[in-house]
């Protein structure tokens, strides 16, 4: 079976400070690992995927993961918060071959100006 | 691309009365598509997969008597709620899979949700 846990309900952030989401999975096979975001009221977006190919996955609006299956984690990162990015982040594992996606309770981020 | 509809984003509706939301693939074929439901502040819920041409698999705990999913051609799925009563007051979302994506492929794309609220 697959789970994800998300380690914080809440991070809270200053505007240009570095973000770190935090997220474990635990899968019997080779994962697929998202990350998306969600705005208030409003549907989802993905951000990045792994998929078992390079480990550090690049994502969009300067946001990055990395895959380390030794610590079966999958940490969201960004350099530099903007106020934009406030938003409910979702981590998102599945397994290659099956359909069902598990998500995570979800991490709430605040950026403070 | 992969662009994914519903309609409408917003229903209210009194109690006992039916409710039904649309979920298109606007630019893509898709056999597969899902339905969720998200309470505030919480993750999503799985609901249902349903298949083009197939009845759908509900989740367990779901009312499949209630939450009825019709997914008739490869762009559209719908799922009616019906004889609505306030605790169905949800966020409900649709995602889908592209068909040409492959079997093994499991990305899914996401509806911008509908927001359901029963008086």
């Amino acid at each position: 079976a697959q789970s994800v846990t998300q380690l914080d309900s809440h991070v809270s952030v200053s505007e240009g400070t570095p973000v770190l989401l935090r997220c474990n999975y635990s899968s019997s096979y080779s994962p697929s690992l998202f990350w998306y975001v969600q705005h208030p009221n409003k549907g989802l977006q993905l951000l990045l995927k792994y998929t078992s190919a390079a480990t550090l996955v690049k994502g969009i609006n300067g946001f990055e993961a990395e895959f380390k299956k030794s610590e079966t984690s999958f940490h969201l990162t960004k350099p530099s918060a903007h106020m934009s990015d406030a938003a409910e982040y979702f981590c998102v594992v599945s397994v290659w071959g099956f359909q069902k996606l598990v998500f995570g309770t979800g991490t709430r981020l605040l950026v403070s100006p | 691309g992969a662009v994914v509809s519903q309609h409408p984003s917003r229903v209210i509706c009194k109690s006992g009365t039916s409710v039904k939301i649309e979920c298109r693939s606007l630019d893509f074929q898709a056999t597969t598509m899902f339905w969720y439901r998200q309470f505030p502040k919480q993750s999503l819920m799985l609901m249902a997969t349903s298949n083009e041409g197939s009845k759908a698999t509900y989740e367990q705990g779901v009312e499949k008597d209630k939450f009825l999913i019709n997914h008739a051609s490869l762009t559209l799925s719908t799922l009616t709620v019906t004889s609505a009563h306030p605790e169905d007051s949800s966020f409900y979302i649709c995602s889908a899979r592209d068909r040409q994506a492959g079997e093994f492929y499991n990305e899914q794309f996401f509806g911008p949700g509908t927001r359901l609220t029963v008086l």
